[in-house]
């Protein structure tokens, strides 16, 4: 099983519409989760991360947590062709034993299309 | 505030040869992990440096290696470079080791003739 599964996609929305990006973990001692956003060409860039169960929002963006499932998700409202990028799920797991030397490990990335 | 800089942005290089890239983290950002990225095996862990030590490591061979300066800046080096080490190289930085959201620089493209 791998350690962060995304769906490859490409995952294709009309503009305006709700883009919903999922990511699932397998470890459960993982203690942090994080979204990255990627232009082709470019580096990844943060846009949101997520500590505790639950949602927490940041504009048009939504990241949903669920640790029981280990399941964490990406909520993109009012897509907009801007938006057309890979985005990346990483999600940082606590070592073993305690410590401070976390190892953040991503998904393969889904690529979304919004189509104008 | 200036974000994560790395130098160069592309370095074609061949087979045998050796490689440093360099990283400067965002001011006050003492923490910098390294990722190589490839289309087949996307981003993975090389390793992390906080206050001059490696604090973690990815499943790299030793070809790989890494420092911290006292002023937070990192170098990467792969000796005796093979067609596969070709990638993106991207440096990250976080306010510190742990839990802390990780910003990336631009990355250098490295291609291996």
């Amino acid at each position: 099983q791998k350690e962060v599964e995304q769906n490859s996609g490409p995952l294709s929305v009309p503009e305006g519409a709700i883009a919903s990006l999922n990511c699932t973990y397998s470890d459960r001692g993982s203690q942090s989760f994080f979204w990255y956003r990627q232009y082709s060409g470019k580096s990844p860039e943060l846009i949101m991360f997520i500590y505790s169960n639950g949602d927490k929002e940041d504009g048009r963006f939504t990241a949903q947590l669920n640790k029981a499932s280990q399941y964490v998700s990406l909520l993109i409202r009012d897509s907009q062709p801007s938006d057309s990028a890979t985005y990346l799920c990483a999600v940082n797991k606590k070592p073993f034993g305690g410590g401070s030397n976390y190892k953040l490990t991503f998904g393969k990335g889904t690529l979304l299309t919004v189509n104008p | 505030k200036a974000g994560v800089t790395q130098t160069p942005r592309y370095l074609i290089k061949t087979r045998g040869q050796q490689v440093t890239l360099s990283c400067s983290p965002i001011s006050g950002h003492r923490s910098v992990s390294w990722y190589q990225q490839t289309p087949g095996q996307g981003l993975q862990f090389l390793f992390e440096y906080f206050s001059e030590t490696q604090r973690n490591k990815g499943n790299f061979p030793g070809r790989f290696s890494g420092r911290q300066f006292s002023n937070s800046r990192s170098e990467m080096n792969v000796s005796t470079l093979e067609l596969g080490d070709s990638a993106l190289y991207l440096c990250a930085s976080s306010l510190n080791s742990g839990n802390q959201p990780q910003h990336f620089g631009d990355g250098t493209r490295l291609s291996i003739l």
